[in-house]
């Protein structure tokens, strides 16, 4: 079954506008979770995580347990920020071996 | 300090044909994970090990063995190579040093014909 829920395939914002890249979950109990960014012809990278409560490059994410939803926004979308990202649970971060990603969000701003 | 290190780049075999996808990392990770990412399908666990000598299966683990002799290297073997192993495969690994943050290899591009 579908842990890890990221409606959207595809995303297209112009550049200044709010972007929100949805993530919905199904896990029990507490994950913790993951927001991974792949730009064009660069490895996958940690953007944020929900423990930290940091903003990485404008980019916040809140865990609403009531909504089982940790969503990716920031208020306005830079050209930079096209790239493909990956919200990623992981059920039991006392391993912390692997993580099991969603589908992924292509984020693509136009100027 | 190369960080995760994956060989080769790039690889075309045919049906039936066995091969071994490297990944090796200096930064003394315990976990490391094998990841093969497909249009549509984001990416998907294959197998994964929480230090030498320990390996599990992910959530598409057929047609793939791996091993973990050395806390370094985690090789990935295709065993009979099938098209639908077509893909493009990442090898990452994670520490509780980094808070599990995982750090990933640039990625091998495995073609199939």
């Amino acid at each position: 079954a579908q842990r890890v829920t990221q409606p959207e395939k595809l995303l297209s914002v112009f550049k200044g506008a709010p972007v929100e890249l949805k993530c919905n979950y199904s896990y029990s109990g507490s994950p913790e979770l993951f927001w991974y960014v792949q730009y064009s012809r660069q490895r996958l990278q940690l953007l944020l995580r929900h423990i930290s409560r940091e903003s990485i490059k404008g980019f916040t994410a809140d865990l609403n347990k009531g909504e089982t939803s940790f969503h990716l926004k920031k208020p306005f979308a830079q050209e930079e920020d096209s790239a493909m990202y990956y919200c990623a649970p992981n059920e039991n971060s006392n391993s912390g071996y692997a993580l099991n990603f969603g589908k992924g969000t292509s984020l693509l701003v136009t100027p | 300090n190369a960080g995760v290190t994956q060989t080769p780049k790039f690889q075309v075999l045919k049906t039936g044909q066995s091969m071994t996808l490297q990944c090796a990392q200096d930064m003394n990770h315990e976990y490391m994970s094998w990841y093969r990412q497909d249009p549509g399908m984001g990416l998907r666990l294959i197998h994964y090990s929480v230090g030498a000598g320990i390996t599990d299966q992910g959530e598409v683990p057929n047609g793939y063995n791996v091993s973990r002799s050395t806390t370094e290297d985690f090789p990935l073997r295709l065993l009979s190579a099938a098209p639908s192993q077509t893909s493009v495969y990442f090898c990452a690994s994670s520490s509780t040093a980094t808070s599990y943050e995982q750090y990933f290899g640039p990625g091998t591009r495995l073609t199939v014909t």
